[in-house]
C-alpha cells in the first residue's frame, strides 16, 4: 500500500479482555517497530522485527503483551487481559533498510482506550 | 541510556513569522542521528528533518532547518514562515549510529504543541 495502515482506529475494551491490533507496513519494508503513546507524551519504543524475526522486545512492558509478524509483512500486537494503564495510542513504523537510519514511516495508530 | 529532553511544553507563533523549538539529549555516544518529527491531530508522524551527527553542517528541508550544536547536545529546529498548516505537536528524536536492534528504536522527547495563530 501507499503507507503503513493500522487498524482498527478506535478500540474500547472493558478491563480484562482481550485486543489485538493489526499493522500492514508498506509493501516491502524489512523493518517494523511497534510504540506506545500515551496521553501528553511521546512514543516509547515496545518491539522491533526485522522481517519475520522479534529482534528486540525489551520495551514490552509485560507478558501480557506479544507482538508477531509471520510471514515479514503484517504484524500483530497483542494484549491480554488489558487493564486500565494500557491506555493509549499504540503506532506502527516501518522502514524500507533494516537499519531505519533515514527515518520511518509511521501509521495513525490505534487509541485503546480500556474502561 | 539515551535522554531526549524538550522544555517548552507549548509555543505559538504568528504566520509568516519565525519560530524556534528547543530539543536537548543526553548520550555517551559520539556518533548517532537526530530527527524532528510532526505529529497532527491525525496521529501520523511525519519526518520533518534528520541530521547526523558526524555532519557538521546543519540540515535543511524548505522552511525548517536545525541548529545542532553537538557539544551542547542540542538540536533545536527553526521554522520559517509559518503556515497555519504547521500547527502540529513536535517531537525530537533520538537513534544510535551502532547496529544491531535495539539500536535502531527511537526515542522521543515529549513533545512541543506549536499554534500559529492567524
Amino acid at each position: 500500500g501507499a503507507g503503513v495502515s493500522q487498524s482498527p482506529r478506535y478500540k474500547v475494551a472493558k478491563r480484562g479482555q482481550d485486543v489485538a491490533l493489526r499493522c500492514d507496513p508498506i509493501s516491502g519494508h524489512v523493518s517494523l517497530f511497534w510504540y506506545q503513546q500515551a496521553l501528553g507524551q511521546g512514543p516509547e519504543f515496545l518491539t522491533y522485527f526485522q522481517n519475520e524475526a522479534q529482534l528486540d522486545k525489551s520495551g514490552l512492558p509485560s507478558d501480557r503483551f506479544f507482538a508477531e509478524r509471520p510471514e515479514g509483512s503484517v504484524s500483530t500486537l497483542k494484549i491480554q487481559r488489558t487493564q486500565q494503564e494500557d491506555s493509549a495510542v499504540y503506532l506502527c513504523a516501518s522502514s524500507l533498510s533494516w537499519s531505519g537510519a533515514y527515518g520511518y514511516t509511521f501509521g495513525s495508530g490505534t487509541r485503546l482506550t480500556v474502561v | 541510556a539515551q535522554t531526549v529532553t524538550q522544555s517548552q511544553p507549548e509555543m505559538s507563533v504568528q504566520e509568516a513569522e519565525t519560530v524556534t523549538l528547543s530539543c536537548t539529549y543526553d548520550t555517551s555516544e559520539s556518533d548517532y542521528y537526530l530527527f524532528w518529527y510532526k505529529q497532527p491531530p491525525s496521529r501520523q508522524m511525519i519526518l520533518v528533518i534528520r541530521q547526523e551527527a558526524y555532519k557538521q553542517q546543519n540540515a535543511t528541508e524548505n522552511r525548517f532547518s536545525v541548529n545542532f550544536q553537538k557539544a551542547a547536545k542540542s538540536f533545536s529546529l527553526k521554522i520559517s514562515d509559518s503556515q497555519l498548516g504547521d500547527a502540529a505537536m513536535y517531537f525530537c528524536a533520538y537513534r544510535s549510529y551502532n547496529s544491531g536492534g535495539s539500536n535502531y528504536k527511537l526515542t522521543f522527547g515529549k513533545g512541543t504543541l506549536l499554534t500559529v495563530n492567524p
